[in-house]
């Protein structure tokens, strides 16, 4: 199985600050890497797959990068809206999750 | 609106029984494929079990497999996990979620199960 290991799992910052969280995978997953965002009571939001791809509506702030085992996601600027629970997930075997991380407000 | 709706969930022994449903609208049901997850308290998401949108192939994690059985109704646009010989360690929130290429884009809120005497 494919361990996917996340980190930070809390992260305090402020509005505007540039935030990176980070994904490693147990063994090459390739690009088959999604970044998720959930909110507290909603159902998760997909935000890039396959590693680098902006779904259709998210913001351009948010980006991700890396290949193989290493992945990460950035934004760039952080807004109000996006405190939230951020996830990995790697989809080149089934599919397997991150542990998630909490950003909030510093 | 894609709409993905769980019931079922509850308060159940050790090595009983349970049937969750998940009930899907504003979508074709029967041309996707449909996932469950489950996130015990406290932990990160698991996947427990998927199943092709003709029912056909269907595959499970380590965790459940010989215990939980996957199915779906198209006619009725519904997704079922039978839960079999529950364990503590299968208690959490239960969601469904439709997938296109290997994506989840649409997940359900979940409904709850208990495992304990």
């Amino acid at each position: 199985d494919i361990q996917m290991t996340q980190s930070p799992s809390t992260l305090s910052a402020s509005v505007g600050d540039r935030v990176t969280i980070t994904c490693r995978a147990s063994q090459s997953i390739n690009s088959w890497l999604a970044w998720y965002q959930q909110k507290p009571g909603e159902a998760p939001n997909l935000l890039i797959y396959k590693t680098s791809n902006l779904e259709n509506g998210v913001p351009s702030r948010f980006s991700g990068s890396g290949s193989g085992t290493e992945f990460t996601l950035t934004i760039s600027s952080l807004q109000p809206d996006d405190f939230a629970i951020y996830f990995c997930q790697q989809y080149n075997t089934f599919w397997t999750f991150g542990q998630g991380t909490k950003v909030e407000i510093k | 609106e894609v709409q993905l709706v769980e019931s079922g969930g509850g308060l159940v022994q050790p090595g009983g029984s349970l049937r969750l449903s998940c009930a899907a609208s504003g979508f074709t049901f029967s041309s996707y494929e449909m996932n469950w997850v489950r996130q015990a308290p406290g932990k990160g998401l698991e996947w427990v079990a998927y199943i092709s949108s003709t029912g056909g192939t269907i595959h499970y994690a380590d965790s459940v497999k010989g215990r939980f059985t996957i199915s779906r109704d198209n006619a009725k646009s519904s997704l079922y996990l039978q839960m079999n010989s529950l364990r503590a360690e299968d208690a959490g929130v239960y969601s469904c979620a439709r997938i296109s290429l290997q994506l989840w884009r649409n997940w359900g809120q979940g409904t709850l199960v208990t495992v304990s005497s």
